[in-house]
């Protein structure tokens, strides 16, 4: 129940297209939902995160699109960059017992000048 | 504030050797946590620790892995002995006590045992 499932694995999108990634989660119970940006040979580093008591976050051009009654919520980077080519990992947890995340497994995007 | 300092940034260690790896937390951080890297697993979560306590370390592997805070500035991970297996990039994090904030990453230590 404390699984957050994310896909694809790996994305390749041209420069200026717009970047999805999508993650699934099980315990109903969560209430906190970041996003964190990893570039090679770096740690992880918050990218965005959201609520459960908004459906849609937006930071410039990085959008979190959230479904609660599907479980579900999504990455979407607008007129993708290169320098936008990273691994991108959606996490979850439950802020008022305890300041543990739940990672998912990571896609690995790149975008094509 | 310098962020979260890990050391060493690469290790190099044979099969059966000991490894400690260190971390220094962002200063007033309550939380302090260490992951493990690796294609095949992702971002493993090994233990954490709130005010110098260990809360999970239902992460860590087995008896060779422990994980010590004797103070809000330092935590160590030990690996003895060390396996193959154990190769991997190691992070460290903190964070405030403060609900819905940020988890800083440190640089991670690039551990490998031959």
């Amino acid at each position: 129940q404390q699984q957050v499932k994310q896909s694809p694995q790996s994305l390749i999108v041209q420069k200026g297209g717009i970047s999805i990634i999508n993650c699934a989660y099980e315990n109903t119970a969560f209430d906190y939902f970041p996003w964190y940006q990893q570039f090679p040979g770096k740690g992880p580093a918050l990218l965005i995160a959201i609520r459960p008591d908004v459906s849609e976050k937006k930071e410039g051009r990085f959008t979190i699109s959230f479904n609660k009654s599907a479980k579900q919520f999504s990455l979407h980077i607008m007129d993708s960059q290169p320098g936008d080519s990273a691994t991108y990992f959606c996490a979850a947890s439950k802020e008022t017992s305890g300041s543990r995340l739940t990672f998912g497994e990571g896609t690995q995007l790149t975008v094509n000048p | 504030d310098a962020g979260v300092i890990q050391s060493p940034r690469h290790e190099v260690t044979e099969m059966g050797q000991e490894v400690t790896l260190r971390c220094k937390p962002i200063s007033g951080h309550d939380y302090l946590f260490w992951y493990r890297q690796t294609m095949m697993r992702g971002l493993e979560l090994l233990i954490y620790f709130n005010n110098n306590v260990p809360i999970d370390d239902s992460g860590m592997p087995e008896d060779r892995f422990s994980a010590k805070m004797p103070n809000a500035s330092f935590s160590t991970l030990k690996i003895q002995p060390s396996e193959p297996r154990d190769s991997a990039v190691y992070f460290c994090a903190s964070r405030t006590g403060l609900s819905y904030n940020e988890q800083f990453f440190g640089p991670g230590t690039r551990l490998t045992v031959l």
